[in-house]
């Protein structure tokens, strides 16, 4: 199984382009989250979802959009990138919330 | 208010040391709660789930205070292998909250 896996690793951009960063896991996950994690600041739910087609906005939702049309797919699309958009962005994803999550390896963020 | 508070430290321990760390939450009615690790430029990974009763994994041990709203992981005999970001999570109505972690640095 590969797990939670997110592409890209890395990515540099530009201020107001748009881009989507990809999350798959092969686990057959119901539950599904993106997080952002800045120094000092912990990791910050974006969005989440508990399962295919159903969505919803974590703490932080501001410039991001998801989508859910499959189980295994979430990705977390930026809009318009600002420079406090700069970040590194995790995907993970859970059968549940008695099991904890299992996270994919994460997608370092530059806007400049 | 923020769900989930822990002490950033960082805490420097010679090896062999026992540590403790402890976090609070807020939500009285949280479900699940758990200990990560993240070591620096990795993504978390867990650690174990914590249970009323207490739990023992190895050299670690969690407890939980659901009347004082508090967890706790205890690290006996420590390596620099523990060296890390612990974090502390907690589960609610769909969610999964971190705490900011707390920095273990383990001394030779």
């Amino acid at each position: 199984n590969a797990g939670v896996t997110q592409t890209p690793k890395f990515q540099v951009l530009k201020t107001g382009q748009s881009m989507t960063l990809q999350c798959a896991q092969d686990m057959n996950h119901e539950y599904m989250s993106w997080y952002r994690q800045d120094p000092g600041m912990g990791l910050r739910l974006i969005h989440y979802s508990v399962g295919a087609g159903i969505t919803d906005q974590g703490e932080v939702p501001n410039g991001y959009n998801v989508s859910r049309s499959t189980t295994e797919d979430f990705p977390l699309r930026l809009l318009s990138a600002a420079p406090s958009q700069t970040s590194v962005y995790f995907c993970a994803s859970s059968y549940g919330g008695a099991l904890g999550y299992t996270f994919g390896s994460g997608t370092r963020l530059t806007v400049v | 208010r923020k769900e989930v508070e822990q002490d950033p430290g960082p805490f420097n321990v010679p090896e062999g040391a026992t540590v403790a760390f402890n976090c609070t939450y807020s939500n009285s009615a949280s479900q699940s709660f758990f200990w990560y690790r993240q070591d620096c430029r990795k993504e978390p990974k867990l650690l174990m789930s914590v249970y009323s009763s207490g739990n023992e994994d190895g050299r670690f041990t969690a407890q939980l205070n659901r009347a004082s709203q508090y967890i706790s992981l205890l690290i006996r005999d420590s390596k620099l292998s523990d060296s890390a970001t612990y974090l502390c999570v907690v589960y609610n109505f769909n969610k999964f909250y971190f705490g900011s972690g707390t920095k273990l640095n383990v001394k030779p």
